[in-house]
């Protein structure tokens, strides 16, 4: 498609249980960001990606968060052990070269019960 | 640290009114953006103002950008149901530090 997607749209599982969450970029975009959103608080900035340049993982909230970027493409979340405080709208965004203007995908919705 | 707080948090407005969001700073920015964000969808970004004193116009929505750089402002004139969304603004550092700071969003309901 043209434009950010993001899988699985809708996630359930429960506290202490592994999830993986999806982004697949627009093509040509070098830039990939991953941002967390939780109801009333605004987007809160998780991990960077440039080409191929080390990621700013200074947003991550705990070790239980990772991320990687696979052949400058496509770029998987994972949060390990899940809590129910990781509840949360995680969107990835992706941009090209330099520029500040982001193209979001959908999100996933995370529920951990 | 830099912060963007945007006001008013929440607004339930008539169709055909006019509004006026707001996103201040003590910081400057090297530009601002506006975002709009449906329920289900990520941001889809709006505009972006650079030059201080900037006006944009989109239709019925009408974006400035502060002399100083410092704050922005979105007015909409006869909002319409669809105008329905939450609006989010965010700034680019100045200087080497050209992190996106982002606002906690104004949640806009038009009531046809």
């Amino acid at each position: 498609g043209a434009g950010v997607s993001q899988s699985p749209s809708n996630k359930v599982t429960e506290k202490g249980k592994d999830v993986e969450l999806r982004c697949d970029p627009i093509s040509g975009h070098t830039a990939l960001y991953w941002y967390r959103q939780s109801l009333g608080q605004g987007l809160e900035f998780l991990i960077y990606f440039q080409g191929n340049s080390a990621p700013d993982k200074s947003g991550l909230p705990s070790d239980r968060f990772s991320a990687e970027r696979t052949g400058g493409s496509v770029s998987t979340l994972t949060i390990q052990r899940t809590q129910q405080e990781d509840s949360a709208v995680y969107l990835c965004a992706s941009s090209f070269g330099g520029s500040e203007k982001l193209f979001f995908g959908s999100g996933t919705q995370l529920s951990v019960l | 640290t830099q912060l963007l707080e945007q006001s008013p948090q929440f607004l339930s407005i008539q169709e055909g009114e006019n509004l006026t969001v707001y996103c201040n700073s003590s910081s400057v920015f090297s530009s601002l953006q506006w975002y709009r964000q449906e329920p289900g969808e990520g941001p889809v970004l709006l505009v972006t103002v650079v030059t201080g004193g900037e006006v944009k116009k989109l239709k019925r929505l009408t974006f400035q950008f502060g002399d100083a750089r410092k704050d922005s402002s979105l007015h909409i004139t006869a909002a319409q149901p669809g105008d329905t969304g939450l609006y989010l603004c965010a700034g680019v550092g100045a200087g080497n530090n050209r992190k996106l700071i982002w606002g906690l969003g104004t949640s806009l309901a038009v009531n046809p």
